[in-house]
């Protein structure tokens, strides 16, 4: 199965300013990558699909690059809401698998 | 708005079984895929598999095949994931969510149902 690697683990971060968190597949996915919002006591939130497609609602802060096994989700300047954990997953290959997460703090 | 109920905490001892349920409401239940996905203390979110809300197929994680079932009743709109031969390992927060039979991503995931697995 692909194994995601994202890093860091945490990131601490001031408000207004600039996140950028990575994803790293064992195998070419494609573009077949999308991110999450998790905040705590919630259900995870698709942010993006594809590698780069904002889902329904997403501010364009958030964007998303990369394809083949190497990603990034950029939030260009962090709100309050935007404290969370984030998840990378891929659907190119079955079984459907999940990264580990990037927290975001409020440095 | 895709919503979705799922049934109450569960604490069972080791051994047993549980069924964890989902109630979906705001889509067509029958035209899409419902995924369940988990998430134990400290670890990364983890697929089982989905069913296909329309005609019942199913399809499986490798890791769960012989010990879950799906199953759904689409005149309630609701999907029931049926896990056997509980361990400690399998507390986790369980989640379903819609997807589709083909590799998408999930877009709408409920709030998760915490089962607990403990003698």
């Amino acid at each position: 199965e692909v194994v995601l690697t994202q890093s860091p683990v945490t990131l601490s971060v001031s408000p207004g300013d600039r996140a950028t968190l990575s994803c790293r597949a064992t195998q070419s996915v494609s573009s077949d990558l999308a991110w999450y919002q998790q905040k705590p006591g919630q259900a995870p939130s698709l942010l993006i699909s594809g590698a780069s497609a904002r889902s329904t609602g997403i501010p364009a802060r958030f964007s998303g690059s990369g394809s083949g096994t190497d990603f990034t989700l950029t939030i260009s300047s962090l709100q309050s809401e935007d404290f969370a954990v984030y998840f990378c997953q891929q659907y190119n290959n079955w079984p459907l698998t999940f990264g580990g997460g990037t927290k975001v703090e409020i440095k | 708005q895709v919503q979705f109920v799922q049934s109450g905490a569960e604490v069972k001892e080791p051994g047993a079984s549980v069924k964890v349920s989902c109630k979906a409401s705001g889509y067509i239940f029958s035209n899409y895929a419902l995924h369940w996905v988990r998430q134990a203390p400290g670890q990364r979110l983890e697929w089982m598999g989905w069913i296909n809300a329309g005609n019942g197929d199913t399809k499986y994680s490798q890791k769960f095949q012989d010990r879950v079932t799906f199953t759904r009743d689409t005149s309630a709109s609701s999907g029931y994931m049926f896990l056997t031969r509980l361990t400690s390992e399998d507390t986790a927060l369980y989640y379903c969510a819609r997807g589709y039979v083909d590799s998408r991503p999930l877009a709408g995931w409920g709030p998760g149902t915490l089962v607990t697995v403990s003698s």
